[in-house]
């Protein structure tokens, strides 16, 4: 366990379908990610929040729009996915993005599957 | 975009053998971090290193870092069958604006222990 929870943990869902992924970390950490992991590529970085506020987005498609309520949680909205959108969704959360030297706590993650 | 990678893309050793991957990276880090992750499973933080120091130990683990090179090695001593997971390194861009501890992750190296 490790003060990360995603739910669901596996998500089947239709192109034309809504969704949301939820994260909530209970380290009382300051910044959250989104990661998406495809089969064989590096993980990649798709949002950053730090102190609620989004301070990354690495030209990621407008079908997934992300949402930062509080510092504990984090959710993926998802809407007009494609079938190369599948993948594993990790969420993770570390101390404070501005300072150095501190590790990232990652969730489960979230099979996401696009039929 | 991509900063580390792994290699080898996979390693298989016997149990009681120790096992190297490396890492290569491409920018100026502030660390650089190795990471865990059963299969299908978030990832779990083992080890960081700063860009000031040379060489770490956790346990089993073994780390160096040469920033002349560009390059890090993770080593575990007297694997175990419960070793065998994919091991990916992750660094702290210095470029990069604001978030300091945005990781950049690898694509992993594959080690499966035999028992």
């Amino acid at each position: 366990e490790t003060g990360v929870t995603q739910t669901p943990r596996h998500l089947v869902m239709g192109m034309t379908n809504k969704k949301s992924l939820k994260c909530e970390q209970h380290l009382g950490h300051n910044a959250m990610y989104w990661y998406k992991q495809s089969a064989k590529k590096p993980l990649e970085l798709m949002f950053v929040y730090s102190l609620e506020e989004r301070v990354e987005n690495n030209s990621v498609p407008s079908r997934f729009s992300p949402e930062c309520p509080n510092s504990s949680h984090l959710f993926l909205h998802l809407h007009t996915l494609q079938p190369e959108d599948s993948a594993l969704y990790l969420c993770a959360s570390s101390q404070d993005p501005d300072r150095s030297n501190t590790e990232a706590f990652f969730g489960q993650g979230t099979r996401l599957t696009v039929v | 975009s991509q900063q580390g990678e792994e290699d080898p893309q996979a390693l298989s050793i016997q149990e009681g053998e120790n096992a190297t991957m490396n890492c290569s990276y491409k920018t100026s880090i502030n660390n650089l971090q190795w990471y865990r992750q059963n299969s299908g499973r978030g990832l779990v933080h083992l080890i960081l290193i700063r860009s000031n120091e040379r060489e770490k130990h956790s346990g089993r683990l073994r780390v160096t870092l040469d920033t002349s090179k560009k390059s890090s090695s993770l080593l575990i001593t007297a694997s175990r069958a419960a070793d065998t997971a994919s091991y990916f390194c992750a660094t702290a861009d210095l470029d990069y604006g604001g978030a300091t501890n945005k990781l950049i992750f690898g694509t992993g190296t594959l080690l499966a222990v035999q028992p």
